[in-house]
């Protein structure tokens, strides 16, 4: 599975958007970006997907390049709930399903 | 959906004594995973079942853990025995059956176990 980096933290204004970058420039054409965060003392929590085009949920938007090297996940409007850690993997799926590595991730902290 | 179910919350226990973590995965889902989560060593993956077997557990520290799903339902990890250094929290998640490849693949954490060995 491709390797991601991630810067180790950052800071955004309540109600600016968080951009967070992920680096992933060993991908495959078959490995997807998921994006999870994973707010204190609870379980991560799936945030978005994606293959080649950018896309949007409820939640966030994610940003994939056109090489797929790298990616950014967007919340548009932070607010001081999505501080967390925001993890980003790469991974194909397979015929068992998938399981994540899951590395050390971007701790955003959101302030007042 | 009352979620991805753990039992205990948490558990305080000695050296030497056997622990049972237990885990009620999303009723549907065919894909059960088990992670330890510490400070030193992040979020690892212990084992992981599809369809009630076990797929890949080369994350499984040692011999001392063993985890079992004898139904869809219902899945445990076991310690014995327990040492200070399994002290963490342990996560429990499911996955449901996708619609093409990586879509839907999310995987639905649990609350965890915080697990502590004295």
């Amino acid at each position: 599975d491709a390797k991601t980096t991630q810067p180790p933290s950052m800071d955004c204004a309540e109600g600016r958007a968080a951009n967070l970058p992920c680096n992933h420039s060993t991908i495959s054409g078959n490995e997807y970006v998921y994006w999870y965060r994973q707010i204190h003392s609870q379980g991560p929590q799936y945030i978005i997907h994606g293959l080649k085009n950018n896309e949007t949920n409820e939640m966030a938007s994610l940003i994939i390049t056109e090489d797929r090297k790298s990616s950014t996940l967007i919340l548009p409007h932070a607010t001081l709930r999505d501080t967390a850690v925001y993890y980003c993997i790469v991974r194909v799926a397979d015929n068992y399903g998938q399981n994540f590595v899951f590395g050390p991730g971007t701790r955003l902290s959101v302030l007042p | 959906d009352a979620g991805v179910i753990q039992s205990p919350r948490h558990e305080v226990t000695e050296m030497g004594q056997e622990v049972t973590l237990r885990c009620k995965p999303i009723s549907g889902h065919n894909s059960l995973f088990w992670y330890r989560q510490t400070m030193m060593r992040g979020l690892e993956l212990l084992i992981y079942f599809n369809n009630n077997v076990p797929i890949d557990d080369s994350g499984m520290p040692e011999d001392r853990f063993s985890a079992k799903m004898p139904n869809a339902s219902f899945s445990t990890l076991k310690i014995q025995p327990s040492e200070p250094r399994d002290s963490a929290v342990y996560f429990c998640a499911s996955r449901g059956v996708g619609g093409g490849r990586g879509a839907r693949y999310e995987q639905y954490f649990g609350p965890g176990t915080r697990l502590t060995v004295t």
